[in-house]
């Protein structure tokens, strides 16, 4: 079964400093999807990456998804507190498989 | 901007009893899911329903398990005799058509149920 496998499980970074979050999947991607999750509340739908090579950008949030569609990477730049929370990614096989989320705190 | 809802919020019931979780999917939508989050846990899939029956379910959709459509708008989540481990988050989903092309999954806020 497809497994997803989230590095780091948690992550402090400072105001304004750049991170990236990563996802590697146990078989090849069909669709692959990042949320985020405030805690205890519901998932908020971040981007969806279908293709090889895909990059897709919203606000200061990049997403991009490898060749072999079996690693995605989530990249914040001049990261901020409304940045905080957990992040999720989830591969689509019609339901979606979750990843275990990695935790980011921003420190002011 | 269309959205997913579900009620109550959240619920509290005694262990045996029977509880049911409803969501209202996006109008149009075909494919209606249903997931749960133990608190620190990752997000787990429960069922899949599609063109009014299961389409897929996890191990966790046992017996006292069921969904239903009663209406053509809700879609609910029903837990028979309620044990202290189905203590969780509920988000139900839906999404406009299926895997060709894939279409983003839509998830309401969640029903936080706690079995005492």
């Amino acid at each position: 079964s497809q497994e997803l496998e989230q590095s780091p499980q948690s992550l402090i970074v400072q105001e304004g400093k750049n991170l990236t979050i990563n996802c590697t999947s146990s078989k090849t991607l069909y669709g692959l999807y990042w949320y985020k999750q405030k805690y205890g509340e519901g998932l908020i739908f971040l981007m969806m990456l279908q293709k090889g090579g895909e990059e897709k950008s919203h606000e200061k949030i990049t997403a991009k998804l490898d060749e072999k569609k079996q690693q995605s990477s989530l990249h914040i730049t001049a990261s901020q507190p409304s940045h905080a929370g957990i992040y999720l990614c989830g591969a689509d096989m019609v339901k979606i498989i979750f990843g275990k989320g990695t935790r980011l705190h921003i420190l002011p | 901007e269309p959205e997913v809802t579900q009620t109550p919020s959240h619920q509290v019931t005694q262990m045996g009893q029977e509880v049911i979780l409803r969501c209202v999917p996006i109008s149009n939508h075909l494919y209606f899911y249903w997931y749960r989050q133990i608190l620190g846990q990752k997000v787990e899939f429960l069922v899949s329903f599609y063109n009014n029956e299961i389409s897929e379910k996890s191990e966790i959709f046992d017996d006292q398990f069921s969904v239903e459509r009663p209406d053509g708008s809700n879609f609910t989540l029903k837990i028979r005799s309620t044990k202290l481990e189905d203590s969780a988050m509920y988000f139900c989903a839906s999404r406009d058509r299926g895997p060709s092309p894939w279409e983003e999954q839509f998830f309401g806020p969640g029903t936080r149920l706690t079995v005492l």
